[in-house]
């Protein structure tokens, strides 16, 4: 069955320092990824999407992520980290095999917060 | 593009009574899903439209959940005889394609007293 690991639950980084996410799925083929945050209270906004080609991937405020393939990996990176980053955040894997309607299955997310 | 609507935002009801959500999707995005996501967790799949067409429904979409999409447009999710597991934030998402991303609505956060 397909799933989406997200390892930590909770992490905290200084404002201005490196973040990296990490996401590990479970799929037969290459899926559709995707990083979501959600702020509290919030729906969920998509930072960025992997379909084909590049497996480095940029996103929307700064954010970027690698697919390797050989670790079943899509890990969300951003070289330095603002105050206004601190959020939840989701990796999910979207269904792209003939059949399918494109189903999203989310991590259970990451929650980041940032020390001034 | 004025982004997926949800409605109402917040839902407090007592458990037994019957609630009913709507949403309202980016317009001519012909496919609607739902999820439902609760406390400290990923949303999870509930159920797919390709426009008034239900296709798809989640074994987590028990026989007190319906959902419509009659003109396929707008969609609405009822709840009959709520229970306290029932308590969750419910998001509506569409896209237009399913090699689309899908875009999500700010949810609907039921609470069952």
């Amino acid at each position: 069955a397909q799933s989406v690991t997200q390892p930590d639950i909770h992490i905290t980084v200084s404002e201005g320092a490196s973040l990296e996410l990490r996401c590990n799925y479970s799929y037969g083929a290459t899926p559709y990824l995707f990083w979501y945050v959600q702020s509290p209270g919030q729906g969920l906004q998509l930072l960025l999407k992997y379909f084909s080609g590049d497996t480095l991937v940029q996103g929307i405020k700064g954010f970027e992520a690698e697919f390797k393939r050989s670790q079943s990996s899509f890990n969300l990176r951003k070289p330095s980290v603002h105050w206004s980053d601190a959020a939840e955040y989701f990796c999910a894997v979207g269904e792209n095999y003939g059949g399918s309607q494109g189903n999203l299955i989310f991590g259970k997310g990451t929650k980041l917060s940032v020390k001034p | 593009d004025t982004g997926v609507s949800q409605d109402p935002r917040h839902k407090i009801t007592k458990r037994g009574q019957n609630v009913t959500f709507r949403c309202d999707p980016i317009s001519e995005h012909n496919r609607l899903y739902w999820y439902r996501q609760t406390l400290g967790q990923g949303p999870e799949f509930l159920t797919y439209f390709q426009n008034e067409a239900q296709l798809e429904k989640s074994r987590l979409l028990s026989d007190r959940f319906s959902a419509e999409r009659p003109k396929g447009s707008f969609s609405t999710l009822e709840i009959q005889r709520t229970e306290q597991g029932d308590s969750a934030m419910y998001l509506c998402a569409s896209s237009p394609r399913r090699d689309q991303p899908q875009h999500f609505g700010d949810g609907t956060r039921l609470s069952i007293l």
